[in-house]
C-alpha cells in the first residue's frame, strides 16, 4: 500500500540556520504531495503542495520539490525562525484516491 | 468564515461510556475525514465519507462509529469498545477530487479517566 516515511526527529536548529526534513514515498502511478504543519494544540495546516513530476511548491520561505526518479519530496528553508518551532508531516493522495496517507512527522525545535 | 468547526476542544470521560466528537464544514466539500493522532506519532485515519449517507472504515475504525446524514457535519462516536479512546482527534474536509488538499479542524482532545 501507499506510504510516506520522513527522517527521525526532533529536528532543533538555531534561528537563521538551514534547514532539512526528508521525506520519501511509496505509491502506484502518480500521488500528489503535500506537507502540513501543526503548531502545538492545533489542527494541521497546509504549507505547501505539489501535484505531479519536478512541480515545486513553496510558500512561506519553504519549498519541497516533487521528484519522482528518487520518489522523494524533502522540504528545505534556507534560514528559519522560532515562530517555525512546530511538527511538520508530509503526505500524499494516490492517483485516484481521496484520502491523505500522512508520515509520522518531525517535530522541529527552533533556539534563538 | 469558510472552515472547519470541531467541538468541543477539550472533553473528559468516565471509561466505559461513549462519547460524541462534532465536526462541522461550511467549505461545501463532499468528503470529510476522522483522524486519530497520539503522542509522537503520525496522523492514523478512523473513517472517511466521500458522499452524504456513506461512509467507509480506516485503518483503525475497531470501536468507533460514524453518521453523514448531512453534508455538513460527520460526527464522531468513540464506543467503549475502544480500547485505549485517550488521543487528539482531528477531523478533515476536501473537495474530494483527485489532488486536491485537505482542511483540518483545529481538533479535539479526548481524555479517558
Amino acid at each position: 500500500g501507499d506510504s510516506v516515511t520522513q527522517m527521525e526527529g526532533p529536528v532543533t536548529l538555531s534561528e537563521e540556520a538551514f534547514l532539512t526534513i526528508n521525506c520519501t514515498y511509496t505509491a502506484t502511478g502518480y500521488p500528489s504531495l503535500f506537507w502540513y504543519v501543526q503548531y502545538p494544540g492545533e489542527g494541521l495546516q497546509l504549507l505547501l503542495k505539489a501535484t505531479k513530476a519536478d512541480d515545486k511548491g513553496s510558500n512561506k520561505g519553504f519549498e519541497a520539490t516533487y521528484r519522482k526518479e528518487t520518489t522523494s519530496f524533502h522540504l528545505e528553508k534556507g534560514s528559519v525562525q522560532v515562530s517555525d518551532s512546530a511538527v511538520y508531516f508530509c503526505a500524499l493522495t494516490s492517483q485516484g484516491a481521496q484520502k491523505l496517507v500522512f508520515g509520522q512527522g518531525t517535530r522541529l525545535t527552533i533556539n534563538p | 468564515d469558510g472552515g472547519i468547526t470541531q467541538s468541543p476542544k477539550y472533553l473528559f470521560r468516565k471509561e466505559g461510556q461513549n462519547v460524541t466528537l462534532s465536526c462541522e464544514q461550511n467549505l461545501n466539500h463532499d468528503a470529510m475525514y476522522w483522524y486519530r493522532q497520539d503522542p509522537g506519532q503520525g496522523l492514523r485515519l478512523i473513517y472517511y465519507s466521500q458522499i452524504v449517507n456513506d461512509f467507509q472504515k480506516g485503518d483503525i475504525a475497531e470501536g468507533y462509529s460514524v453518521s453523514r446524514e448531512k453534508k455538513e457535519s460527520f460526527p464522531l462516536t468513540v464506543t467503549s469498545a475502544q480500547k485505549n479512546p485517550t488521543a487528539f482527534y482531528l477531523c478533515a474536509s476536501s473537495t474530494g477530487q483527485s489532488h486536491t488538499e485537505a482542511f483540518f479542524g483545529q481538533g479535539t482532545r479526548l481524555t479517558v479517566v
